[in-house]
């Protein structure tokens, strides 16, 4: 499975974005990068995903580098319910599963 | 509400008890996992269903047994689990047949303790 790093934890203030960086050097040309985060208590949720054009949906933006080497999720506008640990994760075409990583815990201060 | 249920959400078992975790989805997914989640650590995959037969048992140990009778409802069956086995179960599931261009479904989870 291709890898992801991603910073162990951000702090953000309300109200402000929130740029959370991925590195995936290795990813292939089938990858597809998915984010995921996961509120305390709960099971995980889905955030965002693409393949190479950057990507926007009503909770994130996902852009990625154009050699698609690393990715960035950002929240434009974080709230105190956007406290969570994201995931960063690629899905190749032949892969179905999710395989997580530590991923980045976020903090939004008030 | 994500479409994926699990019951029961909390758990106290004995080590010498049976019990099942159950996960039921009416998403007209394919695929269907079990994760497990301890304390502090990353989710673990334990087992993947894909068109209702097993297609990934990652090295979990025999005393976890899953059952997938239905392609809506995935069981996983417990017996004489350790303390060690305490930890959050989650079950999740996707329409394979589309790939990874498709997102997954998670329950809220199973909080599971033995005592």
């Amino acid at each position: 499975d291709a890898k992801t790093t991603q910073p162990n934890s951000m702090e953000s203030n309300e109200e402000e974005p929130v740029h959370l960086p991925c590195n995936h050097s290795t990813i292939s040309g089938t990858d597809y990068i998915h984010w995921y985060r996961q509120l305390p208590s709960q099971g995980p949720e889905y955030v965002i995903h693409g393949l190479t054009s950057n990507v926007n949906n009503r909770m994130a933006s996902l852009a990625i580098a154009e050699d698609r080497k690393s990715s960035t999720l950002i929240l434009h506008r974080a709230t105190l319910r956007d406290a969570a640990v994201y995931y960063c994760i690629l899905r190749d075409q032949d892969d179905y599963k999710l395989s997580f990583g530590a991923g980045t815990t976020v903090t939004v201060r008030a | 509400e994500t479409g994926v249920t699990q019951t029961p959400r909390h758990l106290v078992m004995g080590m010498t008890n049976k019990k099942s975790l159950k996960c039921e989805q009416h998403l007209g997914h394919n695929a269907m996992y079990w994760y497990k989640q301890s304390a502090k650590k990353p989710l673990e995959l334990m087992f993947v269903y894909s068109l209702e037969e097993r297609v990934e048992n990652n090295s979990v140990p025999s005393r976890f047994s899953p059952e997938c009778p239905n392609s809506s409802h995935l069981f996983l069956h417990l017996h004489t689990l350790q303390p060690e086995d305490s930890a959050l179960y989650l079950c999740a599931s996707s329409p394979r047949s589309l790939g990874p261009n498709t997102e997954a479904f998670f329950g809220q989870g199973t909080r599971l303790t033995v005592v």
